[in-house]
């Protein structure tokens, strides 16, 4: 079973459009990453956001973690058409599990010019 | 680029043989985690190395083995191919001591016929 899930399952907006998707987990964190993945190839590490963290930036991205909901969000804005991709959402749980990542299904984006 | 090389990069076999995948982490990086990625799925923690020993296994049968060398790069076979072994299967490269996130080869896609 998948630790995180996120929200929409898809979602296809305009270039300059903001794009936001959410994830959800189940259980306690260590920390939680997002990724973006083009057309079924390797995992782009975009950002890392420690549970003891609320909310980060780099470039026009925005992470969110609320903890209390055992949710994050992420958030690009000004989107461009090369943010087309799949996003996924992953944990990195307390219980000795460093680094062992658990991915929910992910996000496809879409961004048309 | 984050460093982390796979090969072979695409790989076609016959149901029942074995096939050995390798992964070179990131320099300075001492912890390689294997995944694998259905299509349209997120990926799924197969196991991790840290320090050439089996760290962590997820939920994988035992025909899917690994090993980290000296160097910390890794390989992961599995036997006995099942036409549902068809994947991409991702390796991920961390320090553990520096605590660092974890950044991902470009794939292997295996495929079995």
């Amino acid at each position: 079973s998948q630790q995180g899930e996120e929200d929409p399952q898809a979602l296809s907006i305009q270039e300059g459009e903001n794009a936001t998707m959410n994830c959800s987990y189940k259980t306690s964190i260590n920390n939680l990453q997002w990724y973006r993945q083009n057309s079924g190839r390797g995992l782009v590490h975009l950002i890392l956001i420690r549970s003891n963290e609320r909310e980060k930036h780099s470039g026009r991205l925005r992470v969110t973690l609320d903890t209390s909901k055992k949710s994050s969000s992420l958030l690009i804005t000004a989107s461009r058409a090369a943010d087309t991709a799949s996003y996924f959402c992953a944990t990195d749980a307390t219980t000795d599990s460093w680094g062992k990542l658990q991915f929910g299904a992910g996000t496809q984006v879409v961004v048309t010019p | 680029e984050t460093g982390v090389t796979q090969s072979p990069t695409h790989l076609i076999k016959t149901r029942g043989q074995q096939v050995t995948l390798r992964c070179s982490s990131q320099s300075g990086h001492n912890t390689v985690s294997w995944y694998q990625q259905a299509l349209g799925q997120g990926p799924q923690f197969i196991f991790q190395y840290y320090r050439e020993e089996e760290n962590g296994r997820g939920n994988f049968p035992p025909r899917f083995s690994g090993l980290q060398f000296p160097n910390y790069s890794s390989e992961l076979n599995v036997n006995a191919l099942e036409l549902d072994d068809s994947a991409l299967y991702l390796c991920a490269s961390s320090s553990r001591t520096a605590n660092t996130e974890a950044f991902f080869g470009q794939g292997t896609r295996l495929t079995v016929v």
